[in-house]
């Protein structure tokens, strides 16, 4: 089941800052974020494994809740280069096979 | 340096042909993922295989679609007969068995458009 993304898109002016939630109807064993520039694949910004955990890219961090089955995606100072289209790709259990399930993704547009 | 190359990068094509679309995974990467991307749908999760063998494929309508990986390096999806609907970007991923969830990277390929017509 495919975790849900808030909100669909967001622009910013450079140096705002700017959150995407995550969410999933099921429970998370890890949450995955991607950035897609476009025209472009996909690339990995980084993996929350624990409950609680923040980790950060750049000025870019995320925190994962497993309670709430949720994770945040914080894009702080926003550059120029932070805009595409962000998504979760969630692991519901490690039972799972190593399934990865994404959202339907963010956009962001940062301006100038 | 090492990626995942997917052929074509753009396909189109009339309604009820076959398509296939291919994939080479990174050299030495045993897990493949077969992703469609639509504006309505996002990534939506199709098939993904774990040294050659298939783990999940139920997202792909069976009817008309199938996955294979051949060798380690090939990984192919098909459709047959091909419609309207399934116009959309197809990306195949590849990553390192359960490297995969504990680091969390996959490499993507740049995607195979189709469309359909």
């Amino acid at each position: 089941q495919q975790p849900v993304q808030s909100p669909q898109a967001v622009i910013l002016r450079e140096g705002e800052d700017a959150v995407i939630n995550c969410s999933s109807s099921k429970a998370l064993y890890s949450v995955h974020w991607y950035r897609q520039k476009h025209g472009e694949a996909p690339v990995f910004l980084m993996i929350l494994l624990k409950g609680g955990e923040q980790k950060g890219h750049e000025k870019i961090s995320a925190s994962f809740n497993e309670k709430k089955q949720q994770s945040s995606l914080y894009l702080t100072a926003s550059q120029l280069s932070y805009s595409g289209t962000y998504f979760c790709g969630t692991e519901n259990s490690r039972a799972a096979g190593n399934k990865l399930t994404f959202g339907g993704g963010t956009r962001v547009l940062v301006k100038p | 340096d090492a990626r995942v190359t997917q052929t074509p990068r753009h396909k189109v094509t009339e309604m009820g042909q076959e398509v296939t679309m291919r994939c080479q995974p990174i050299l030495g990467h045993n897990t493949v993922f077969w992703y469609r991307q639509t504006m309505m749908q996002g990534l939506e999760l199709l098939a993904y295989f774990r040294n050659r063998a298939p783990l999940d494929d139920s997202g792909m309508p069976k009817d008309r679609f199938s996955a294979e990986m051949p060798d380690a390096t090939l990984a192919t999806l098909k459709i047959q007969p091909s419609e309207p609907r399934d116009s959309a970007v197809y990306f195949c991923a590849s990553g390192l068995g359960d490297r995969v969830l504990r680091t969390g990277e996959l490499f993507f390929g740049e995607g195979s458009r189709l469309t359909v017509l």
